[in-house]
């Protein structure tokens, strides 16, 4: 069965600072990974996806991740994090096609990201 | 405009009550799902609907009853609530299962019920 696990439950950083959210994933063959977020009172937005091809990825809002499958990770990554990034992360992976997991993602428990001015 | 909207926020009720959560989307999307938050915060889905018709149906209790009276609706009833019912319950939608595969899967603010 997939799973992901996101140790970090929270995270604080200043803002400007470089930003680093782990994502470890459970999966029996190449996984599609993503990664959204949560804005209070908001529903989840992807930031970004990996499915095949190059290990780094990029999304919205100035984020990129990177694939390591040696690793089983995924890890969001920011180079300067602005005020307006406060939410909660969260990473997921998605069911192959033709499986029984097609279209449902397994999450992560998720990251709550505090910024300080 | 909302594109996936649910109602109500928040909802406070006592054990062994009936309560419905309602969910709407404006995308035009033919799927939509439930998801449950648990204490934990791992989110965990429940249920799908494509086209009206059940697709995904996960291990729930039975005193869930998902019911989609159009493919914009997909609402959640909820009998005899007990307290390990107490979550954050988001609903969902895209186009398609394969729309979730590639990640377009449009969620709702949540739902936000605790069982007294």
């Amino acid at each position: 069965a997939q799973s992901v696990t996101q140790p970090d439950i929270h995270i604080t950083v200043s803002e400007g600072a470089s930003l680093e959210l782990r994502c470890n994933y459970s999966y029996g063959a190449t996984p599609y990974l993503f990664w959204y977020v949560q804005s209070p009172g908001q529903g989840l937005q992807l930031l970004l996806k990996y499915f095949s091809g190059d290990t780094l990825v990029q999304g919205i809002k100035g984020f990129e991740a990177e694939f390591k499958r040696s690793q089983s990770s995924f890890n969001l990554r920011k180079p300067s994090v602005h005020w307006s990034d406060a939410a909660e992360y969260f990473c997921a992976v998605g069911g192959r096609a033709g499986g029984t997991s097609y279209g449902k993602l397994t999450f992560g428990q998720g990251t709550i990201l505090t910024v300080h001015p | 405009d909302t594109a996936v909207s649910q109602t109500p926020k928040y909802l406070v009720t006592q054990m062994g009550n009936d309560k419905s959560i309602k969910c709407e989307q404006n995308l035009g999307h033919d799927t939509m799902y439930w998801y449950k938050q648990d204490s934990k915060k791992f989110l965990k889905i429940m249920f799908s609907y494509n086209n009206k018709e059940l697709i995904i149906n996960e291990t729930v209790p039975n005193r869930f009853s998902p019911k989609s009276p159009d493919k914009a609706h997909l609402n959640l009833h909820i009998n005899s609530l007990e307290l390990g019912d107490s979550a954050v319950y988001f609903c969902a939608s895209s186009q398609g299962l394969a729309g979730a595969f590639f990640g377009e899967q449009y969620f709702g603010p949540g739902t936000r019920l605790t069982v007294t």
